[in-house]
């Protein structure tokens, strides 16, 4: 089975560019989830979907962040204006029970 | 607030070895406790989810501990290929974010 689906792997763009990260969730999965990874950090939460609808979006960081999920299949994070400090691995993960979640294999985002 | 702190940091260790990881964490009413692997350059691996004190789940060389300050990911006569990061998260009654503690990097040489 596949399992959550990610693109681009990476992403090189410049300060001020339009980023869309995609992600593709496990089929039958209800439950989709956003989070970045930074070294300072570590892995946060950005938003959360059930059945297509976001529930919490408290992670998410400032208005230039948005996601969608149009459909069970298919979510879009995107990132307008981007900014240097927005360079992180965002990864997608999907849930049946939304407890024990599957992680896709992650996008690298550099902004120079 | 939900705070999750994990140590060592970094653990070195020589095959078969056996050792122990620590994950100490506040939450304001546990729904479970994740442990997750991640190799360089990849997600997030599921390993095990424990959700009350006292439970232990055990897969191959690793063995995962709660109580109810601290979960315990035991690895015995570890082998090269466990060398990665391991993550502990909690997830709280009030939602299904997990909450991520730091990692702990192993590093197993032969």
């Amino acid at each position: 089975d596949a399992g959550v689906i990610q693109s681009p792997r990476h992403e090189v763009t410049e300060m001020g560019q339009e980023v869309t990260l995609r992600c593709k969730p496990i089929s039958g999965h209800d439950y989709l989830f956003w989070y970045r990874q930074t070294m300072m950090r570590g892995l946060e939460l950005l938003i959360y979907f059930n059945n297509n609808v976001p529930i919490d979006d408290s992670g998410m960081p400032e208005d230039r962040f948005s996601a969608k999920m149009p459909n069970a299949s298919f979510s879009t994070l995107k990132i307008q204006p981007s900014e240097p400090r927005d360079s992180a691995v965002y990864f997608c993960a999907s849930s049946s029970t939304a407890d024990t979640q599957y992680f896709g294999p992650g996008t690298r985002l550099t902004v120079l | 607030e939900d705070q999750v702190t994990q140590s060592p940091e970094a653990l070195r260790l020589q095959e078969g070895e056996s050792s122990s990881l620590n994950c100490s964490y506040t939450v304001s009413g546990l729904r479970g406790l994740f442990w997750y692997r991640q190799d360089p350059g990849k997600g997030p691996e599921f390993l095990f989810t424990l959700y009350s004190a006292g439970e232990e789940k055990e897969k191959e060389r690793l063995k995962a501990t709660l109580t109810k300050k601290e979960s315990f990911l035991h690895i015995t006569a570890p082998k090269p290929e466990d060398s990665a990061t391991y993550l502990c998260a909690v997830q709280a009654n009030s939602g299904y974010a997990l909450n991520f503690g730091k990692g702990t990097s192993l590093l197993v040489t032969p």
